[in-house]
């Protein structure tokens, strides 16, 4: 077990700029988070997948934005056209659907993302 | 809407003792459960105690627990025998049964464990 893995670990790029995050889950876990955390405050939900399936995004997530899970098994979050008020810490997250593990996310060490 | 609020943004603790962190939270739902996550400087986000809102025991888990009172809607979690390797940013959160992987985060509060 090798943990959730997210690359990279620090982004740095010019406003209007295309970025893209990888993150690798946990091997056996079906279901990958991605979330959104500025300084201060509490991860914000962007999106989540079972499998290949992406199942809900939320309504902060922007026609900018983007994200695949193409063989169920790593991740990509594609921001187009960025902004700065886009920069903030890239959380990924995964974890095996089962009632007695609900809410029991892993979570990697994320990706920070500066745009200037 | 469900929402989480943290109402201590820092505290501080000496190691050895018991410090409490506050959460209250909202929802007109039944079937939920609440969690405490660790983010410490590493920032590496960890899962330290959920407790499932059907359950009247509270949930232990070494020297975490949690005081959970449903009708209040308040979830505050206790360290004792605090150790320098708490000191973290502690985010209460929230989930759904029904909600897939939307976990409802509070803002957060800072704790320090001082020697």
């Amino acid at each position: 077990d090798t943990g959730v893995s997210q690359n990279p670990r620090h982004k740095i790029t010019k406003r209007g700029q295309n970025v893209t995050f990888r993150c690798d889950p946990i091997s056996e876990h079906n279901r990958l988070y991605w979330y959104r955390q500025t300084l201060g405050q509490g991860p914000e939900f962007l999106t989540y997948f079972q499998n290949e399936a992406q199942l809900e995004k939320s309504r902060l997530l922007s026609d900018r934005f983007s994200a695949e899970r193409p063989k169920g098994s790593f991740s990509t979050l594609e921001i187009q056209r960025t902004e700065q008020g886009d920069s903030a810490m890239y959380l990924c997250a995964s974890s095996v659907w089962d009632r007695p593990t609900i809410g029991k996310l892993f979570f990697g060490s994320g990706t920070q993302l500066s745009v200037l | 809407a469900q929402t989480v609020t943290q109402s201590q943004p820092e505290m501080s603790v000496q190691e050895a003792e018991t410090v409490t962190l506050s959460c209250t939270y909202d929802t007109s739902e039944n079937n939920y459960y609440l969690f405490w996550y660790k983010q410490p400087p590493s920032r590496q986000m960890i899962l330290v105690i959920r407790q499932e809102a059907y359950k009247q025991q509270n949930a232990t888990e070494n020297r975490f627990s949690v005081n959970f009172q449903k009708a209040a809607k308040s979830f505050s979690l206790k360290i004792s025998d605090s150790q320098l390797g708490d000191t973290a940013m502690y985010f209460c959160a929230f989930i759904l049964y029904n909600q897939g992987g939307k976990l409802i985060f509070g803002q957060g509060t800072e704790l320090s464990v001082k020697p």
